[in-house]
């Protein structure tokens, strides 16, 4: 069936690295996928998504390149700020597309 | 605009006991779903509703059940509590018909339960 695989954590990082958060997916069909991140204490927020292969979802910084051949959808970040620590999850819409299917998470700290 | 609201934040209760979770849906969203994370483990899709009609079910048993009403709010019952149950209950609402495939859901904080 469909899945997700993501990066185990924890990775901790200083202000200002580069950030890649790996993510691999097995899907029915070519499904939209997301990032989602979970502050310490919140729910979940969409962080950035891709609907169709070779698309690039971005936000806060983010980006995120929907990779058909390889079926992996990376979080990566240029320079990664204190604020960015959190949970990041990988996810996509199972193919009856009523549901969310996520990865594992992958906990982020970035020390000042 | 009013995000997803849910009630309790925290409970605690013994096993065997009931518990019943609220979920306030966006204005405007007619679909709700409920998801279970356990600690330090991704959502697990528990259930969702579309319309007042349970529209998809996880793998779960069925102690756990679930309602919407019709201002689109939400209820999850489980029954019968086991140690296992304890999480995060996670409720998400959205709008259209039920599908997630391009459509953002909007996540509330949850309800820690923990079960004795």
């Amino acid at each position: 069936g469909d899945s997700v695989t993501q990066m185990e954590g924890p990775v901790t990082l200083s202000e200002e690295a580069f950030l890649t958060i790996n993510c691999t997916y097995t899907a029915t069909g070519y499904p939209s996928l997301f990032w989602y991140v979970q502050y310490p204490g919140e729910g979940l927020q969409l962080l950035l998504k891709a609907t169709k292969a070779d698309d690039k979802g971005s936000n806060k910084g983010f980006e995120a390149t929907y990779r058909k051949e390889t079926t992996s959808f990376h979080l990566e970040k240029g320079s990664v700020q204190v604020s960015d620590s959190a949970v990041y999850f990988c996810a996509l819409p199972y193919s009856s597309a009523s549901k969310i299917i996520f990865g594992s998470g992958t906990r982020l700290s970035i020390r000042p | 605009e009013t995000g997803v609201t849910q009630s309790p934040t925290h409970l605690i209760k013994t096993r065997g006991q009931q518990v019943t979770l609220r979920c306030s849906s966006q204005s405007g969203h007619n679909t709700v779903s409920w998801y279970q994370q356990a600690l330090g483990q991704g959502p697990q899709f528990i259930f969702q509703y579309y319309r007042e009609e349970e529209n998809g079910r996880g793998n779960f048993p069925p102690r756990f059940s679930g309602l919407q009403f019709p201002n689109y709010s939400s209820e999850l019952n489980v029954n019968a509590l086991e140690l296992d149950d304890s999480a995060l209950y996670l409720c998400a609402s959205s709008p259209g018909t039920g599908s997630l495939m391009n459509t953002e859901a909007f996540f509330g904080q949850g309800t820690r339960l923990t079960v004795v």
